[in-house]
């Protein structure tokens, strides 16, 4: 059974960092793509960041790109999310979930059950 | 960006037939996927590919469309329906998601 389990969430300040992680288990973690999606209270869902099976190529939305960095190690499973210079709009559940290729394009077919982050002083 | 509308709410009762629509604010091919989210969970994947019905999700559901309209029908309509219903296209850079539509069951 894949399982995805966040870690790491909390009340930060605007301003500083907080890492995220992930840990995968129930399939070959090496073998997908991963990503971050994330959900503003009583919002919709925003895509904030993808990863590539090695770890050498990532993606961002210009919203959070030079200030959320995405990281895996597939020794163990586990995917990260650093995030620099939080703001209050970064206030949000994000969810770890595993993209999927089918042909052209790729779609997220688990997720994980989400963390919290909440950006105030 | 591509953005994509989708209606806030729907109201139906158990046993009718309703469509959820999607319009994409430029083609996404057949590059659109839905997910259904229930209060204090993540979004389950439904339908990949436009069409596609994810394994282990019932056949109730089904999906519809290319290029900028897009579909959801679920029929009949069961009272665990009630969820917010996402769609999301990956054709075009970035991914992005609509606003979600809340399904009630009168």
């Amino acid at each position: 059974e894949v399982q995805l389990v966040e870690s790491g969430g909390g009340l930060v300040q605007p301003g500083r960092s907080l890492k995220l992680s992930c840990a995968a288990s129930g399939f070959t973690f090496s073998n997908y793509y991963m990503a971050w999606v994330r959900q503003a209270p009583k919002k919709g869902l925003e895509w904030v960041a993808t990863i590539s099976t090695s770890g050498s190529r990532t993606y961002y939305p210009d919203s959070v790109k030079g200030r959320f960095t995405i990281s895996r190690d597939n020794a163990k499973s586990s995917l990260y999310l650093q995030m620099n210079s939080l703001k209050s709009e970064d206030t949000a559940t994000y969810y770890c979930a595993r993209p999927t290729r089918d042909g052209t394009y790729y779609y997220f077919d688990y997720w994980g059950q989400g963390v919290m982050v909440t950006v105030s002083s | 960006d591509t953005v994509l509308t989708q209606s806030p709410a729907l109201a139906v009762s158990p046993g009718e037939r309703v469509t959820i629509s999607c319009r994409a604010s430029e083609s996404v091919s057949t590059g659109m996927h839905w997910y259904q989210q229930k209060p204090g969970q993540q979004p389950k994947l439904l339908i990949y590919g436009a069409s596609n019905l994810e394994s282990g999700v019932p056949a109730r559901f089904s999906g519809s469309g290319s290029g900028t309209d897009f579909t959801l029908t679920i029929d009949p309509v069961e009272a665990d329906d009630t969820a917010t219903y996402f769609c999301q296209q990956s054709w075009n850079d970035p991914y992005t998601f609509g606003a979600g539509t809340k399904l009630e069951l009168k």
